[in-house]
């Protein structure tokens, strides 16, 4: 099986700061990445697609990179409505989740 | 606009049953595959299962093979979980999720606001 892991597992931020999300595949997924946005209470949203494909609604500050076994998930200008857990996803096979980054 | 309402949680006691329902609108149910995700208590997000949008072909996480049971019926725009032998490690908020495939990826999108199960005796 595919296993998925995330650094760091939390963070400290401020309104304006730039944060990056590293996500790493145990092998090569290619682009098969979905990264996800999950608030406490609420439904998880989807954010991005295929590594770096932002999906429609999602504003410019999120975006994605990377290929084969490492991801990055990068927020430009942090929004006081951006705190929450964020989470890798792979889609190569059996879906599996990255244990999370808090973001608070 | 698409949307999901999951019901059927609760408190039930370990080794017994429960069913999760999952409502579907807004969108062409029988055309999508669609998934039951969890999320136990100060954990993360556990997918447990995929069912194909004509039924056929279903998947499972290995923590619940053999004792949960996912099922569809197109006609009214529901999917199911069917739950036995419960355990205390099923605790969780379990959401269902509509698979959607993009050709280069699938992704779970969008989600339901979940319903709860605790088992305990």
């Amino acid at each position: 099986d595919i296993q998925m892991t995330q650094s760091p597992s939390s963070l400290s931020a401020s309104v304006g700061d730039r944060v990056t999300i590293t996500c790493r595949a145990s092998q090569n997924i290619n682009t098969y990445l979905n990264w996800y946005q999950h608030k406490p209470g609420k439904a998880p949203k989807f954010l991005i697609s295929a590594a770096s494909r932002l999906q429609s609604g999602v504003p410019s500050r999120f975006s994605g990179s990377g290929s084969g076994t490492d991801f990055t998930l990068t927020i430009s200008n942090l929004q006081p409505e951006d705190f929450a857990t964020y989470y890798c996803q792979q889609s190569f096979s059996t879906p599996v989740f990255g244990p999370g980054t808090k973001v608070d | 606009q698409v949307q999901l309402v999951e019901s059927g949680g609760g408190v039930v006691h370990p080794g017994r049953s429960l069913r999760l329902s999952c409502a579907a609108s807004g969108f062409s149910f029988r055309s999508y595959g669609m998934h039951w995700v969890r999320q136990a208590p100060g954990k993360g997000l556990e997918w447990v299962a995929i069912i194909w949008h004509d039924g056929i072909n279903k998947y499972y996480a290995d923590s619940v093979k053999g004792r949960f049971t996912i099922s569809r019926d197109n006609s009214n725009g529901t999917v199911y979980l069917q739950m036995n032998s419960l355990r205390g490690d099923d605790t969780a908020v379990y959401y269902c999720a509509r698979n959607v495939d993009g050709g280069s990826s699938s992704w779970f999108d969008p989600w339901g606001q979940g319903t709860p199960v605790t088992v305990s005796s």
